[in-house]
């Protein structure tokens, strides 16, 4: 099974502050990368497909790159209403639908 | 508007059945495949399986084949997630959400999400 590992689990940043959360693959996933924003009580969100492209909607604050087994996602400057935990989701091997592990995201 | 429109909260005994249901509005609903993903309290997301109610068309998560069923009646607009013998284990907020038109498996629109609890 391919594996998804998120870092950091956690961060405190602050207004204004660039974010930065990675995920990496236990293996090529090519870019079969999705990125979601879950606040507290609320269903999931998505954000970034295909690792880079922007969901109809979304802030152009939010971004993501990568390929293969490397992928980043970036808050450009963090906002109050961006605290939420964030999840990556690799969909290179149905039925193997894998999220990570989250990055809870705070205001210092 | 699509909106994906979940069922209730429930709370159940171990080894009892439960069917929690998700209603599509706002679009051909059997033309999107739609998922299911659990949430343990406190935890992360996980993907339990898909269906596409146009033919019912079923992919599990290995994890989850065979402790649960889903469902879809396209008729009614509506998927199902069911148990036949629940655990405490089971409890958890459990998603539904759409899969748009697309060669990329990402999930689009999500249900409000139903909160199971299992408990003597």
């Amino acid at each position: 099974d391919i594996q998804m590992t998120q870092s950091p689990s956690s961060l405190s940043a602050s207004v204004g502050d660039r974010v930065t959360i990675t995920c990496q693959a236990s293996q090529d996933i090519s870019n079969y990368l999705n990125w979601y924003q879950q606040k507290p009580g609320k269903a999931p969100k998505l954000l970034i497909y295909d690792a880079s492209n922007l969901e109809t909607e979304v802030p152009s604050r939010f971004s993501g790159s990568g390929s293969g087994t490397d992928f980043t996602f970036t808050i450009s400057s963090l906002q109050p209403e961006d605290i939420a935990t964030y999840y990556c989701q690799q969909y290179d091997n149905l039925p193997r639908l894998t999220f990570g592990g989250g990055t809870k995201v705070e205001i210092k | 508007e699509v909106q994906l429109v979940q069922s209730g909260a429930e709370v159940k005994k171990p080894g009892e059945s439960l069917k929690i249901s998700c209603k599509g509005a706002g679009y051909n609903f059997a033309s999107y495949w739609i998922g299911w993903v659990r949430q343990m309290p406190g935890k992360g997301l996980e993907w339990m399986g898909v269906i596409y109610p146009g033919d019912s068309k079923t992919r599990y998560s290995p994890s989850f084949q065979g402790q649960v069923t889903i469902s879809a009646d396209k008729s009614f607009s509506t998927a199902y997630l069911q148990w036949s013998s629940l655990k405490a284990s089971d409890t958890a907020i459990y998603y539904c959400a759409r899969r748009p038109h697309s060669t990329t498996w990402r999930f689009d629109y999500w249900g409000q999400g139903t909160l199971v609890t299992v408990s003597s």
